[in-house]
């Protein structure tokens, strides 16, 4: 049973600038969602991805947007980066339709803006 | 909404020591409850769940009991190793149709030999 992979490990982005995140879900899962962890905080969820759409997000504002393609991998997309959206980015996947279903991590985009 | 609050850390220990983390939630609804662990530079891994009150999750000799009327998910453990050193959460799942976890803080473990 593959995991769920995350790349890259880590990212060095610029204020301003744009970053893309992507995340492989594990096998036999069909829905994705994304959490920002900032340093010494617990994750905060971002957004939910099933059938390639958008089922459910959080307190976060438009310029946080996803996507999750045929093969239930996804990619995290931020827009004009700022310097409080360092943290680590944590992908889990999970199988919609078990409400008991647990969520499964991978390990984490580190994402630093200077 | 909804929250979780943990007592703070970190919680320091010698091996073999009693281990208690306190964990409280709100919720409107009746969630869904999971304690996580995250050891350094990787992230969660499920510890335990319980989905209803009473249900005592456990697992690797750690334990949690859903207390619907006191509203807390206490993680204990009778005797530590060096290896449980790692960060702890506790989240919540409301079960509204889409699983979305509630985090708290989390709790730093630290144990020593």
């Amino acid at each position: 049973e593959t995991g769920v992979t995350q790349s890259p490990t880590h990212l060095i982005k610029t204020r301003g600038q744009q970053v893309t995140l992507r995340c492989s879900s594990q096998s036999g899962h069909n829905t994705v969602s994304w959490y920002q962890q900032a340093l010494g905080q617990g994750p905060q969820f971002i957004f939910q991805y099933y059938r390639e759409e958008e089922n459910g997000r959080g307190n976060f504002p438009p310029r946080f947007s996803g996507l999750q393609f045929p093969n239930y991998s996804s990619e995290l997309n931020v827009n004009a980066l700022e310097l409080d959206d360092s943290a680590l980015y944590l992908c889990a996947s999970s199988l919609a339709g078990d409400s008991n279903s647990p969520l499964h991590f991978g390990n984490g985009t580190r994402l630093t803006v200077t | 909404g909804d929250s979780v609050t943990q007592m703070e850390g970190p919680v320091t220990l010698s091996e073999e020591a009693f281990l208690t983390i306190n964990c409280t939630y709100t919720a409107t609804g009746y969630p869904s409850l999971f304690w996580y662990v995250q050891y350094p530079g990787e992230g969660l891994q499920l510890l335990l769940k319980a989905t209803k009150a009473d249900d005592k999750g456990s697992n690797k000799g750690f334990e949690a009991t859903y207390r619907k009327e006191t509203t807390s998910f206490h993680l204990e453990k009778g005797s530590v190793q060096v290896s449980d050193s790692a960060v702890y959460f506790c989240a919540l799942s409301d079960r509204t149709g889409f699983q979305k976890l509630v985090f708290g803080t989390g709790t730093r473990l630290l144990v020593s030999p």
